[in-house]
């Protein structure tokens, strides 16, 4: 069975510091698909990045991160200087590559960026 | 360029009421999908459709719970005698299946039922 953990459940953080979130799951497929999404208090779950089983390089977007290692199932997200637009909870998904693909999310991480 | 929307926003029901929820997914997307998120849970997969068809129901969707999707376009989510435990947002996404390695899940702006 498919798992997502995502043990942080509320971080705090003041304006431009820097904050990592964690993602560790569980599968036995060896093709598979990893996201993030963020969820704003209006509730709509806004997708930010997927990355493949195969491709472990890590990503940059702006001051979004995200570094993948197989060797430890992570899959964790750094947001660098912190802004309060930031604010929102965070979910990790986890997606097979066989059937319909349906996401197995983790409990989210909610980040609260002060001023 | 319209996305995936849903109908109601909110709704406030009594115990024991029946409820009906609306999904129309982006045009022309042939997979659809319901899943309920709970308050300071990720959300879980209720249930899939692939056009018309519902493929696939997640043990969590009780017999109290049915859906559709009549022509493959817009899916209802209908609650039967509803239960406090029911209280949750309800979200719907759907895709386009291409044929490639992956086909992304566009979610709605989900429905939040409150059950008193």
């Amino acid at each position: 069975a498919q798992k997502v953990t995502q043990a942080q459940t509320e971080i705090s953080v003041v304006e431009k510091e820097d904050v990592t979130l964690d993602c560790v799951y569980e599968t036995r497929d060896t093709t598979y698909y990893l996201f993030w999404y963020k969820q704003p208090p209006s509730g709509e779950l806004v997708f930010l990045i997927r990355r493949n089983s195969f491709d472990e390089q890590n990503e940059i977007s702006g001051r979004y991160s995200w570094n993948f290692q197989k060797s430890t199932s992570s899959f964790n997200f750094t947001i660098t200087a912190s802004q309060v637009v930031d604010s929102a909870v965070y979910f990790c998904a986890l997606s097979d590559n066989t059937g319909f693909q349906k996401l197995v999310f983790g409990t989210g991480t909610r980040l609260l960026v002060s001023p | 360029d319209t996305g995936v929307s849903q109908d109601p926003r909110h709704k406030i029901t009594k115990r024991g009421q029946n409820v009906t929820f609306r999904c129309d997914p982006i045009s022309e997307h042939n997979r659809l999908y319901w899943y309920r998120q709970t308050l300071g849970q990720g959300p879980e997969f209720l249930t899939y459709f692939q056009n018309e068809a519902q493929l696939e129901k997640s043990r969590l969707l009780s017999n109290r719970f049915s859906a559709e999707r009549p022509k493959g376009s817009f899916s209802t989510l209908e609650i039967q005698r509803t239960e406090q435990g029911d209280s949750a947002m309800y979200l719907c996404a759907s895709s386009l299946e291409r044929g490639g390695p992956y086909n992304e899940q566009f979610f709605g702006p989900g429905t939040r039922l409150t059950v008193l």
